[in-house]
C-alpha cells in the first residue's frame, strides 16, 4: 500500500536556525510531492511541490525540498527558521490519476515544528 | 484564502445523528475531495468527485456518502455518528497542473464533534 512516512513528529529549534524535515514515501509509479504547512486554526496551506524537472523546488516563505528518486525521499529544508514558521508540516504524495480518473492525496503524519523566539 | 468554502464552521451533535458538511469549489474547478483528519488517524483521503461523478474512493466508512451537485458544490453525509467520527473535515478543489496531475486548493474545514 502507499504510504509516506515523516521522520520526526515533533520538532524544536531556536530562531535562525536551520530545519531539514525528512519525508520518504513507498510508492513506485509516477508520483508528484508536495508540502503542505497547517498554522494554528488555519487550513492547510501549500509550501512547495514537485512534478518533473528539476528536482530541487523552491517554495513560498523560503523552503524548499529536494526529490531524491533513488531514496524515495522529499526532505523539506529552510536555511535560517523564524519564530512565525511554527506549525504543522505535512509532506504528501499523490500518483498518478487512475484509470478511472481518480486522483488522491496521500499524508504523511505530520510534524508539529516550534520555534522558540 | 483559498477559495474554496465550507460549511458550517463548527458542528457539535449527539451519537447517532446524522449530519450534512457543504464544499463550494472555486470557481472554475471541477474536482472536488473529502479528508478527514483526526488525532488518532492523521490526514486520511475519503472521496474524490470530478463534474459530479465518483471518480475515487480511500478510507470512507459506509455510514458516510457524499454527493457533487450539477452546480459543483458537494455534500458530504456523515449518518449514525460515533464519537470516533469527531474530527476536521476538509474539503479540496483542484485544477490540474499537466499530464494527469493536480493541484488541490484546501478549504478551511468543518469542525465537527460528536458528544
Amino acid at each position: 500500500a502507499q504510504s509516506v512516512s515523516q521522520h520526526n513528529h515533533h520538532v524544536i529549534l531556536s530562531e535562525a536556525a536551520s530545519l531539514e524535515l525528512g519525508c520518504n514515501y513507498s510508492y513506485g509509479g509516477t508520483v508528484n510531492l508536495f508540502w503542505y504547512v497547517q498554522y494554528p486554526g488555519q487550513h492547510l496551506q501549500l509550501l512547495l511541490k514537485y512534478f518533473s524537472g528539476d528536482p530541487l523546488v523552491k517554495g513560498i516563505k523560503g523552503f524548499e525540498a529536494e526529490f531524491i528518486k533513488s531514496k524515495f525521499s522529499f526532505n523539506l529544508r529552510k536555511p535560517s527558521v523564524q519564530w512565525s514558521d511554527t506549525a504543522e508540516y505535512f509532506c504528501a504524495v499523490s500518483p498518478a490519476v487512475s484509470n478511472t480518473g481518480g486522483f488522491k492525496t496521500i499524508f504523511g503524519a505530520g510534524t508539529r515544528l516550534f520555534v522558540k523566539a | 484564502d483559498s477559495g474554496v468554502t465550507q460549511t458550517p464552521k463548527h458542528l457539535i451533535t449527539a451519537t447517532g445523528q446524522r449530519v450534512t458538511l457543504r464544499c463550494s469549489p472555486r470557481s472554475g474547478d471541477l474536482s472536488v475531495y473529502w479528508y478527514q483528519q483526526s488525532l488518532d488517524q492523521g490526514l486520511q483521503f475519503l472521496i474524490h468527485y470530478y463534474n459530479g461523478e465518483e471518480r475515487a474512493k480511500g478510507n470512507i466508512l459506509e455510514r458516510f456518502s457524499a454527493q457533487q451537485f450539477p452546480d459543483l458544490h458537494s455534500e458530504l453525509n456523515l449518518s449514525s455518528l460515533e464519537l470516533g467520527d469527531s474530527a476536521l473535515y476538509f474539503c479540496a478543489s483542484s485544477v490540474e497542473i499537466a499530464g494527469g496531475f493536480y493541484e488541490q486548493y484546501f478549504g478551511p474545514g468543518t469542525r465537527l464533534t460528536v458528544t
